[in-house]
């Protein structure tokens, strides 16, 4: 069955640095994969998804992933984050007709 | 609609009491999906619908979690003689169909069980 380990439960940065949020997943099947944002008291939103070809995949609000097959990563990355960025991410991967989500990373973004 | 809605937006329930949690999709989507989210974990699959059909509810913990779509838009989760490990954030998500389409997610429904 696929998994998802999201390496780091929290990530502090000051604004305008660059961010990197890391996600493993394990499948020995062709997936799918997501990264999804939570602001507070907010549904998830779709920040980006890797469904074939290019392996590098732009997003929304600047953010983009890395799909490596070979390290079964597919880390989130950001060159210069906002104050506005601040929120939790969750890495997911697709499993037959479902999504497996990861424990989430939490941005703090400080001034 | 909009966007997903879901009703209550919080719920206080006593143990054993059956709670009933409302999920209102996209108009136009046809797969509808079930989530628990317990605190400081990502969302777990509980069951989905493609209309009124669910083909895979292997996710619902036990048989005190059902779930309908009886016309192939509005869907219900009821918990029958709540535990207080149910307590948790339910969310629902809608999207046109096949896990490779973008899931719109609703702001769930807080679950508390005294």
């Amino acid at each position: 069955a696929q998994s998802v380990t999201q390496l780091d439960s929290q990530v502090p940065v000051f604004e305008e640095a660059p961010v990197e949020l890391r996600c493993n997943y394990s499948s020995s099947v062709s997936v799918y994969l997501f990264w999804y944002v939570q602001y507070p008291n907010q549904g998830l939103q779709l920040l980006l998804k890797y469904l074939s070809g290019s392996t590098l995949v732009k997003g929304i609000n600047g953010f983009e992933a890395e799909f490596n097959k070979s390290q079964t990563s597919f880390h989130l990355r950001k060159p210069s984050v906002h104050i506005s960025d601040t929120a939790e991410y969750f890495c997911a991967v697709s499993n037959r007709n479902k999504l497996v989500f990861g424990a989430g990373t939490i941005l703090r973004v400080k001034s | 609609g909009a966007g997903v809605s879901q009703s209550p937006r919080y719920k206080v329930t006593k143990r054993g009491q059956d709670v009933t949690l409302r999920c209102d999709p996209i108009s136009s989507h046809a797969t509808l999906y079930w989530y628990q989210q317990a605190l400081g974990q990502g969302p777990e699959f509980l069951t989905y619908f493609n209309y009124e059909a669910q083909p895979d509810k292997s996710g619902l913990p036990s048989d005190r979690f059902s779930a309908e779509r009886p016309e192939g838009s509005i869907s219900t989760l009821t918990i029958q003689r709540t535990e207080q490990r149910d307590s948790a954030m339910y969310r629902c998500a809608s999207s046109l169909g096949g896990v490779q389409e973008t899931q719109y997610f609703g702001p769930g429904t807080r679950l508390l069980v005294l």
